[in-house]
C-alpha cells in the first residue's frame, strides 16, 4: 500500500523566517509527487515533481524531489502571515490518477 | 488549470437522509475523482468517476453508500446515502487537467446530526 509521511506535523514561525517542509514516500510505480496548500477547504495546487534534482520555483516557494531517497522538500522563504495553511504532499503511484496524501503540515506564521 | 465548482458548499443534514453533491468543471476532462477529508485528517480517495460506466471505488467505500454519476465529461455527482454522524466530513471533487496534475473543487462541508 502506498504511503506518504510528512514532517513536521505542525510548525510555528514568525514573519520573515524560512521554513522547510518534508515529505517521504513509499509507492509502487511512482509517477509524480504533488504539493498543495490548503486553506479552509480546497487544496490549491503548488507544484508537481517528476524528476530528481530539478527545482521547481514559484515566488518564495520552491520544491525539489529526490527519487533515490524517496523524499521531497518544500521551502518557503521570507514567510508571511498569508502562508499560514496546511501543506499537503501527495504521490501518484498508478496509472489511473489515485493520489495518496500525507497527513499534512500545519504552518502558522505569526506577525 | 480549470475552474471547478461544487454545490452545495455546506449542508447540515439529519441522520438517515441522503445528500447529493454536484461538481462542475469548466472544460472537458477525462478523469474526475471524489475525496473525503474527515475532521483533522488528510484526504482519502473515495472513487474515480468514470464517464459512461460505473465508478471505481477504493477499498472501504461501496456504491450503495456513495453512488456516483458521471453523465458527461464536465459533470459528476456524489451521493452520501443513509447518513450518520460519522459521515460528517469535507467532500471534494477533483479533475485531472493535464498530465498528472489534479485540481480540486472548493469542497462541500457536510455535518450530520
Amino acid at each position: 500500500e502506498d504511503k506518504v509521511v510528512q514532517s513536521p506535523l505542525s510548525l510555528v514561525v514568525h514573519e520573515g523566517d524560512t521554513v522547510t517542509l518534508n515529505c517521504s514516500y513509499e509507492v509502487t510505480n511512482f509517477r509524480s509527487l504533488l504539493w498543495y496548500k490548503q486553506e479552509k477547504k480546497a487544496p490549491t495546487f503548488l507544484f508537481m515533481l517528476t524528476s530528481s534534482g530539478i527545482e521547481k520555483k514559484s515566488g518564495r516557494l520552491s520544491s525539489i524531489l529526490d527519487k533515490k531517497e524517496l523524499f521531497s522538500i518544500l521551502n518557503i522563504t521570507a514567510t508571511q502571515t498569508g502562508d499560514s495553511a496546511v501543506y499537503l504532499c501527495a504521490v501518484l503511484g498508478t496509472s489511473y490518477g489515485k493520489l495518496t496524501f500525507g497527513q499534512g503540515t500545519i504552518l502558522t506564521v505569526h506577525p | 488549470s480549470a475552474v471547478i465548482s461544487q454545490k452545495p458548499s455546506r449542508d447540515i443534514c439529519q441522520r438517515g437522509t441522503s445528500l447529493t453533491i454536484q461538481c462542475q468543471v469548466d472544460s472537458q476532462v477525462t478523469m474526475m475523482f471524489w475525496y473525503r477529508q474527515q475532521p483533522g485528517q488528510s484526504l482519502t480517495l473515495i472513487a474515480t468517476a468514470n464517464q459512461g460506466s460505473e465508478a471505481t471505488y477504493e477499498s472501504g467505500f461501496v456504491i450503495d453508500k456513495f453512488p456516483i454519476s458521471r453523465p458527461n465529461l464536465t459533470f459528476s455527482t456524489l451521493t452520501v446515502s443513509n447518513m450518520s454522524p460519522e459521515d460528517s466530513s469535507i467532500y471534494l471533487c477533483s479533475a485531472q487537467i493535464n498530465s498528472d496534475t489534479q485540481y480540486f473543487g472548493p469542497g462541500t462541508r457536510l455535518t450530520v446530526l
